[in-house]
């Protein structure tokens, strides 16, 4: 069964950058993820699909300030000129057929 | 862009059985899957369940096995979901969520609280 690893916490002061990361289980490691936000007392927003090569699908709306990127197992969101409003839970999901769907533990992100 | 509409918050005993509801703004049900995802406090996202927009054919995740029913009503575009036996760890924040046939889940519903209590 799949495994989506991600660290549980993250900080970063207002207007710099961070990088969070995924990490998936060996196996498949050539899979393709997505990245949630989650803020508080919000639906979670999709921000983008992330394909193992790095290429992405960014979600509607979504500024590039949030940028994806990929090396091997690892997958990457990347959140530039932070803003207070970026605090939040950001979460991977990976999918696939008899995994279905499946969620990383998620990142609270912290903007100091 | 698709807007997902969900029913308001339920408070329930335990044992009891809750049925949360999700009104697309658009006839979407024969065309995307459908997905329920929980929250739980202190918890991740948690997937539950989908349901194929070509039949209304139901997948659920192995913890909810007969627990969680998904259904829906084309004529009005609403999905459901019922989950039963209701408990404690119950107590969360549902969510509709809708794919295309890869499953990265690209609309979301605002969620629906459900809290169990005696």
């Amino acid at each position: 069964q799949v495994v989506l690893t991600q660290s549980p916490s993250a900080s970063a002061s207002l207007g710099a950058s961070v990088k969070l990361t995924c990490t998936l289980s060996s196996a498949y490691r050539s899979y393709a993820i997505a990245w949630h936000q989650k803020q508080a007392e919000k639906g979670p927003r999709f921000l983008m699909k992330l394909n193992s090569d790095g290429s992405h699908i960014q979600g509607d709306g979504i500024p590039d300030r949030f940028s994806g990127s990929s090396s091997g197992a690892e997958r990457y969101l990347t959140i530039s000129s932070l803003q207070s409003e970026d605090e939040a839970d950001y979460y991977c999901q990976t999918w696939g057929t008899g995994i279905h769907v499946v969620f990383g533990g998620g990142t609270k992100l912290t903007v100091l | 862009q698709v807007h997902l509409v969900q029913s308001g918050a339920e408070v329930k005993k335990p044992g009891a059985s809750v049925k949360v509801s999700c009104k697309a703004s658009e006839h979407i049900l024969t065309t995307s899957y459908m997905h329920w995802v929980r929250l739980a406090p202190g918890q991740g996202l948690e997937w539950m369940g989908i349901s194929d927009p070509t039949d209304g054919t139901t997948t659920y995740a192995q913890k909810f096995q007969g627990r969680v029913t998904i259904t829906r009503d084309t004529s009005t575009s609403t999905v459901y979901m019922e989950l039963s036996g209701l408990s404690s760890e119950d107590a969360a924040v549902y969510f509709c969520a809708s794919t295309g046939l890869e499953y990265y889940l690209d609309q979301w519903g605002r969620g629906t609280l459900v809290i169990v209590s005696s």
